[in-house]
């Protein structure tokens, strides 16, 4: 049974530049919820894909944005990169009912802004 | 604004002994916890999941919840070195978000 797989697992970008983190999630998980981490603390939502649409969003903004495939794997873009942007970000895959709403994450991309 | 708060440590306990972690929140609506266990460098790994007041046991974890007080907890017994790590608390919110502390750094002393 495939867990929640993330690539790259680690990526070095310049201020400006704009990437893009996939996601694949874990075998038969619909929900896709991508995570920023800072040192020290805990993850911050981004936001979580169902069907193909952005379903709930946090405090972040529109530099970053999203996708799920028909696959239900998803990727997270984030435009203009900032220094604050250096982190760990985090995948995370559920079940949308009957999963008793647990995550489950991917290794993490870790991306360092310079 | 929804929080959940956990002491940030670091917790020393001693081997073989019981390490208590607590959390609380503040959306009185909330009504599925989550303990995860981070060690450095890695992704969070959900080690137990609780969702009515009382004890849930899974090995040598033991996750308490107690609605009234807004408080949650996860007793680790035996305690080994390999569960020092850093253990966040996440509490699904009335509005279905995962809303998660900033973590309870354990070290387990030989």
């Amino acid at each position: 049974d495939a867990g929640v797989t993330q690539s790259p697992t680690h990526l070095i970008k310049t201020r400006g530049q704009q990437v893009t983190l996939r996601c694949s999630p874990k075998s038969g998980h619909d929900t896709v919820s991508w995570y920023q981490q800072a040192l020290g603390q805990g993850p911050q939502f981004i936001f979580q894909y169902y069907e193909e649409e952005e379903r709930q969003r946090g405090n972040f903004p529109d530099r970053f944005s999203g996708h799920q495939f028909p696959n239900y794997s998803s990727e997270l873009n984030v435009n203009a990169l900032l220094l604050g942007d250096s982190a760990l970000y985090l995948c995370a895959s559920s079940l949308a009912y009957g999963g008793a709403y647990e995550q489950y994450f991917g290794p993490g991309t870790r991306l360092t802004v310079t | 604004q929804k929080e959940v708060e956990q002491n940030s440590g670091p917790l020393s306990v001693p081997e073989g002994a019981i390490a208590s972690l607590n959390c609380t929140y503040s959306d009185r609506g909330s009504q599925s916890f989550f303990w995860y266990r981070q060690y450095s460098g890695k992704s969070p790994e959900l080690i137990m999941s609780i969702y009515s007041n009382g004890d849930k046991e899974d090995g040598r974890f033991t996750a308490q919840l107690n609605k009234a007080s807004q408080y949650v907890s996860l007793l680790i017994r035996d305690s080994q070195p390999s569960d020092s790590a850093t253990y966040l608390c996440a509490v699904l919110d009335s509005n279905y978000q995962l809303i998660w502390g900033a973590g309870t750094k354990l070290i387990i002393k030989p």
